[in-house]
């Protein structure tokens, strides 16, 4: 069984600085995904990692996936207001399934 | 991306009663769609898996005659959530994916109350 961990839990953080989240999953897996919620909200999809290796950024996110550490972040470059929600990566429990398991979440909270 | 659909976005009833849940891929056939509950402040938990045609897949200490999946053509999947109690209040999302693809897209999502 799949198990993904995420870390932290919680991030509150200045405008204008910069960090990492961090998603660890216990099992092989081909792929992984970033998601964005806002409150009351369902899923924004970020990022689809396929690959290791795979580095993709969009704006002040970048992510990138390291199948044999089996971990996955998502870097935060000088954070602004509007990235204030919570971040789930997600994967599946094993090559070739549809199947998705989520992380805890990290719920992130840019102060101005 | 492709767009999913859900209806309705929100829905309150009385404890007892059934509720259906109607989850669209819209312009997309989705051979697949998934069933998410997702309780406040937490994470979201895959409910079951359908596949058109066939009999959905349902996750471990999941109820299948409490959450009845059906999922009747390429772009309809519905979940019906039988005497509803207060403790199924919750917020029920679904996804669909297809051979095309290489991600669920993910519905509006439906949040539930059962008073």
């Amino acid at each position: 069984e799949l198990k993904v961990e995420q870390n932290p839990l919680f991030l509150s953080m200045q405008e204008g600085k910069n960090y990492t989240i961090y998603c660890n999953y216990s099992t092989t897996s081909d792929r992984l995904y970033w998601y964005r919620q806002d409150p009351g909200k369902s899923l924004e999809s970020l990022f689809v990692l396929l690959s290791n290796g795979a580095v993709k950024q969009e704006g002040r996110l970048m992510a990138s996936l390291d199948t044999k550490a089996r971990l996955s972040t998502l870097h935060i470059t000088a954070a602004v207001h509007d990235l204030s929600a919570t971040y789930f990566c997600a994967g599946p429990p094993n090559f070739g399934n549809e199947k998705l398991t989520f992380g805890t979440g990290t719920r992130l909270t840019i102060i101005p | 991306g492709a767009v999913v659909s859900q209806h309705p976005s929100r829905v309150i009833c009385k404890s007892g009663t059934s509720v259906k849940i109607e989850c669209r891929s819209l312009d997309f056939q989705a051979t697949t769609m998934f069933w998410y509950r997702q309780f406040p402040k937490q994470s979201l938990m895959l409910m079951a898996t359908s596949n058109e045609g066939s009999k959905a897949t349902y996750e471990q200490g999941v109820e299948k005659d409490k959450f009845l999946i059906n999922h009747a053509s390429l772009t309809l999947s519905t979940l019906t959530v039988t005497s509803a109690h207060p403790e199924d209040s919750s917020f029920y999302i679904c996804s669909a994916s297809s051979q095309n693809y290489n991600e669920q897209f993910f519905g509006p999502g439906t949040r539930l109350t059962v008073l």
